[in-house]
């Protein structure tokens, strides 16, 4: 198993609806868990971070945790043209030394 | 003003030579990174420095040596470059090395023919 999983994508999302992305982690005891995004040919800029089970929401983002199982997702309402772009999980995973790791990226394309 | 700035943006060069990469941040921050992200998109982790002290060093070949004068700035040299380390090389800053809240530059692209 990969240390940060994400599902490479393409997700397609009408304008509009929800883009619901998920991640999932190998280390259960990992504490810090936040999400980038990438624009193409861009550098990653953080949109949320999380550290506590549920949820935690930021204009149309919400981010929701679950350590029990080992997932973190990234939820985007009203998904505009402007989303498109890849979304970074990162987890600083214990076992790694607290080393922040990212996954592969999930690859988010909302149409008009 | 930029955050964190990287020098230069684009490099092509041939294998066996030598090239160095530059990065300043105007944060404040004490800690700062060099990731590798592949063709596959992949952002790998090799080096990051706390206060000018390295505190994570990836299994990276010995060809690659970071440098750190000071907190505000962290460089990578690449010697003997080999077609394996075309990529982009992203800097990066972050408040502490507690937290995983990174501010990343623009990258550099490194092509090697």
């Amino acid at each position: 198993q990969k240390e940060v999983e994400q599902n490479s994508g393409p997700l397609s999302v009408p304008e509009g609806a929800i883009a619901s992305l998920n991640c999932t982690y190998s280390d259960r005891g990992s504490q810090s868990f936040f999400w980038y995004r990438q624009y193409s040919g861009k550098s990653p800029e953080l949109i949320m971070s999380i550290y506590s089970n549920g949820d935690k929401e930021d204009g149309r983002f919400t981010a929701q945790l679950n350590k029990a199982s080992q997932y973190v997702s990234l939820l985007i309402r009203d998904s505009q043209p402007s989303d498109s772009a890849t979304y970074l999980c990162a987890v600083k995973l214990k076992a790694a030394g607290n080393k922040l790791t990212f996954g592969g990226g999930t690859r988010v394309l909302v149409k008009p | 003003d930029t955050a964190v700035s990287q020098t230069p943006k684009y490099l092509v060069t041939q294998m066996g030579n030598d090239k160095s990469i530059k990065c300043e941040q105007n944060l404040g921050h004490d800690t700062m990174y060099w990731y590798k992200q592949d063709s596959k998109k992949f952002l790998k982790i090799m080096f990051s420095y706390n206060n000018k002290e390295l505190i994570i060093n990836e299994t990276v070949p010995n060809r690659f040596s970071p440098k750190s004068p000071d907190k505000a700035h962290l460089n990578l040299h690449i010697n003997s470059l080999e077609l394996g380390d075309s990529a982009v090389y992203f800097c990066a800053s972050s408040q502490d090395w507690d937290t995983g809240e990174l501010f990343f530059g623009e990258g550099s692209r490194l092509t090697v023919l």
